[in-house]
Parts: C-alpha cells; structure tokens; sequence
C-alpha cells in the first residue's frame, strides 16, 4: 500500500512554544491530506483538510490561527501548532489520499505525540 | 444520532472463537466503507476495504447492509494478534472524500 511518513514522531516542548509536524506522502502524489487528533481512548477527530496549493479547509472547533497548515506540494503537508498549550498535548496523526485503481483510500501516518509542559 | 457508530467493547474473546463487529452510519448517500485496526499508541492501519457484495480476506470478512445502515467485520479463528481496536470509516458521497470514523470497537483475545 501507499505509505506516509510524518515526523517528528514524538515531541516535547515548553509551553507557548510553537511545533512543526510534517506529513509526507513517499510513493505517491496526494492532492489532499488531512490532518487528526486522537486523545487516549478517543476517537479520531479531524481538524483540518489540507489542499494542495490552496488553504485549508477546517472543522468546526478547530482554530486556524492556531493549527497552521501549509500543503506546498504534492507530498508535503505541515501542520504548526502556534503557542502550544499542555491542552494541546494528544497524538496527532496526518493521512494522505491516494487513488488505488477507482477507490479513493486513506493511508496513515505513524502519528506524532506531543506533549506540552 | 452520530454519523458513524460503533460499540466500543471490549469485545473480551478466547483464541479460535469467531467474534463479529457492526458499524452504523446515519448518511445514507455514504459510498465507501473500510475497516482499520488501530494498535495501542500507534497509527490505524488499513485492514481491508467493504464492498457492496461483500469481501473476505483470510479470516477477516466484510459485509455492507445499505437498507439497515451498517457494515460489519467478522474475524474467524482468532489470533492473540488480533488484539487491538478496530476502526470503521465512512466515505462521504458527492466527490468530496471526507471519511467520518467511528470510536473503535476494542477486542481482546485471549489464551
């Protein structure tokens, strides 16, 4: 299957820091990827898709000003957590569309976990 | 009602025994359905996708119930290894793809 890097894949950091994941798509182009959050026995929440060469698209809750993202090309996407609070501490996991045969699918990433102090 | 449901367990079974999940979805224009497993502290991982006749793939068979709304994951034979919670996700129609997943159903199996 396709696969999708992301890194760092774990991060500490001081509070009122801000924090840069990238998502990777390596063996294929993905025009849209999205970015989740999963907080421990929680279901996967979506925050935002992330278009290539366009803004994103957020969900409802989720702060734009806040959760930064940039889809520069076909198989980047970052995600900037701007003045991070521990209330931002949660793995977040970033996946990437790919087209297998005339079924759309998404692959993973392995996830980065921040923690916030 | 939530778009994607799913009982979260957990599912607690011995090993060989024959344990079955259900996934409900409330978008009946909802086109694509699939099943992931989700390890502890890891990323879900595509098990296998659901189609309209129904799919196996080894011990693992998907079914799709458009009329009643659900998807289910039937495991035979399982494996300690099957361990793990097991996610659905539902494909939104209209060319957007914008999967909705459920909270996972948990399974534990045991010696």
């Amino acid at each position: 299957g396709a696969v999708v890097s992301q890194h760092p894949s774990r991060v500490i950091c001081k509070s009122g820091t801000s924090v840069k994941i990238e998502c990777r798509s390596l063996d294929f182009q993905a025009t849209t990827m999205f970015w989740y959050r999963q907080f421990p026995k929680q279901s996967l929440m979506l925050m935002a898709t992330s278009n290539e060469g366009s803004k994103a698209t957020y969900e409802q809750g989720v702060e734009k000003d806040k959760f930064l993202i940039n889809h520069a090309s076909l198989t980047l996407s970052t995600l900037t957590v701007t003045s991070a609070h521990p209330e931002d501490s949660s793995f977040y996991i970033c996946s990437a569309r790919a087209r297998i045969g005339s079924t759309d699918t998404q692959y993973f990433g392995p996830g980065t976990r921040l923690t916030v102090l | 009602r939530k778009e994607v449901e799913q009982d979260p367990g957990p599912f607690n079974v011995p090993e060989g025994a024959t344990v079955a999940f259900n996934c409900t979805y409330s978008n009946s224009a909802s086109q694509s359905f699939f099943w992931y497993r989700q390890d502890c502290r890891k990323e879900p991982k595509l098990l296998m996708s659901v189609y309209s006749s129904g799919n196996e793939d080894g011990r693992f068979t998907a079914q799709l119930n458009r009329a009643s709304q659900y998807i289910s994951l039937l495991i035979r034979d399982s494996k300690l290894s099957d361990s793990a919670t097991y996610l659905c996700a539902v494909g939104s129609s209209g060319g957007s793809y914008i999967p909705t997943f459920g909270r996972g159903t948990s399974l534990i199996v045991h010696p």
